[in-house]
């Protein structure tokens, strides 16, 4: 069974658009993640929760809504898709916010704006 | 700037040969962990070592610490056409965030 799912895996779509990327986890973490990757692989974090509540905010517009209905799950809205917003998502999760757990990704959403 | 930058960027390698990775980073930490990612894939978590410890094993990887330096290295020995990835160190920031803070990665291929 997969750790950490997102959907879709792929998303291509035109500017101006609004789209959502869904992520579970079933490792019963506590903690979950969005990441974005661009195109030299450098990886930031946008957002990270704990049992559903928002933690970190890593200064990302306010097109991007992440929600988390509860503590398996932390989906991310896009509102108004621009050319820079193509990369690849990845969500993550840890048992919890201590520097000391690893964090279990999932295989990402590639994220290409037309 | 960033935290944990690494070298090289790119590596390529017989099967067989041995591969080192160098990680900086630039404020003090608690432990350092290396993640592997597969070509398409997310990251995988490999090892983690404390900011008390030098060295530690798991397998074919070695990873060493040096926090008078703020540097890590990651060795992997005997490579194998399997290990072809990228690798990447990452710190946490500060405050208990769960906040990863990602090198730029160094992309390894072994050829067969």
């Amino acid at each position: 069974d997969t750790a950490v799912s997102q959907t879709p895996k792929y998303l291509v779509t035109q500017m101006g658009n609004d789209k959502s990327i869904k992520c579970e986890q079933n490792l019963g973490h506590d903690t979950m993640y969005w990441y974005k990757q661009d195109s030299k692989k450098f990886l930031k974090i946008m957002f990270s929760y704990n049992n559903k509540e928002l933690i970190i905010n890593e200064t990302v517009p306010n097109r991007f809504s992440p929600k988390s209905p509860d503590k398996a799950h932390l989906n991310l809205h896009i509102n108004s898709l621009e050319l820079g917003d193509s990369a690849v998502y990845f969500c993550a999760s840890s048992q919890d916010l201590g520097s000391n757990q690893p964090q279990h990704f999932g295989d990402g959403t590639r994220l290409s704006i037309l | 700037s960033q935290q944990g930058e690494e070298d090289p960027q790119a590596l390529s390698i017989q099967e067989g040969e041995n591969a080192t990775m160098n990680c900086s980073y630039k404020t003090s930490i608690n432990n350092l962990q290396w993640y592997r990612q597969n070509s398409g894939r997310g990251l995988v978590h490999l090892i983690l070592i404390r900011s008390n410890e030098r060295e530690k094993h798991s397998g074919r990887l070695r990873v060493t610490l040096d926090t008078s330096k703020k540097s890590s290295s990651l060795l992997i020995t005997a490579s194998r056409a399997a290990d072809t990835a990228s690798y990447f160190c990452a710190t946490h920031g500060s405050g208990n965030t769960g906040k990863l803070i990602f090198g730029q990665g160094t992309t390894l291929q072994v050829k067969p």
